[in-house]
């Protein structure tokens, strides 16, 4: 079966860092491109980043450009989100989110989350 | 402020037809398919629609999707109680050149 399981949340000052990971298994990682999406209080669902599924393209949301850096490692089927520059605004439940392109373009497979909270 | 506007409500009783809106613009909505996830507190969404008005395996014909214009809608007919949930909307936005969603709307089956 097909899943996403993310890890790396936690609680950090404004300004810190945080590493998210995401783990893939039973599905052809390189094979899919692959997205953080974060769940904001109040604010609902916000696409963070984007990357192909051998990393040559990449996109981030506006709010986070030049803060935070996704990367993955095809061999050990892991999407990563480094995070720089935090702040309070950043805070929510972060997603690692398998997209599918063809057709039609959506997300189909969605990780648990992983909590950030960005406090002093 | 979401670039996708929904409701932030909606409510309806048990066996009736409910209708989530979702209104954008002419580089997104206007242009794209559009997609719905509902979720469940706690949990991750889930996939309702793809395409506007595609229909994953497994999701019940009850629920339906349309798109006009720089407009979509989610139609759940036959509420059930366990519908209860927050319902996103999405899609592209060509401006922006990555996705969008809306702010979302809390379902609540009286």
């Amino acid at each position: 079966e097909a899943q996403l399981v993310e890890s790396g949340g936690g609680l950090v000052q404004p300004g810190g860092s945080l590493r998210l990971s995401c783990a893939a298994s039973g599905f052809t990682f390189s094979s899919y491109e692959m997205n953080w999406i974060r769940l904001a209080p109040g604010r609902g669902l916000e696409w963070v980043s984007y990357i192909s599924g051998v990393g040559k393209t990449i996109n981030y949301a506006d709010s986070v450009k030049g803060r935070f850096t996704v990367s993955r490692d095809n061999a050990k089927n892991s999407l990563y989100l480094q995070m720089n520059s935090l702040k309070a605004d950043d805070k929510g439940v972060y997603y690692c989110v398998r997209a599918i392109v063809g057709t039609f373009w959506y997300f189909d497979l969605w990780g648990r989350g992983t909590l950030v909270t960005v406090s002093s | 402020q979401s670039v996708l506007t929904q409701p932030p409500s909606a409510s309806g009783t048990p066996g009736q037809r409910v209708t989530i809106s979702c209104s954008g613009s002419s580089s997104n909505i206007g242009g794209n398919p559009v997609i719905w996830h509902r979720q469940f507190p706690g949990t991750a969404p889930k996939l309702l629609i793809y395409g506007s008005d595609q229909r994953p395996s497994g999701v019940p014909d009850r629920f339906s999707g349309s798109r006009s214009g720089t407009s979509a809608s989610l139609a759940i007919s036959g509420l059930q109680s366990d519908d209860e949930a927050d319902y996103y909307c999405a899609t592209w936005d060509d401006n922006l050149n990555g996705p969008v969603f809306g702010g979302g709307t809390t379902l609540t089956v009286l």
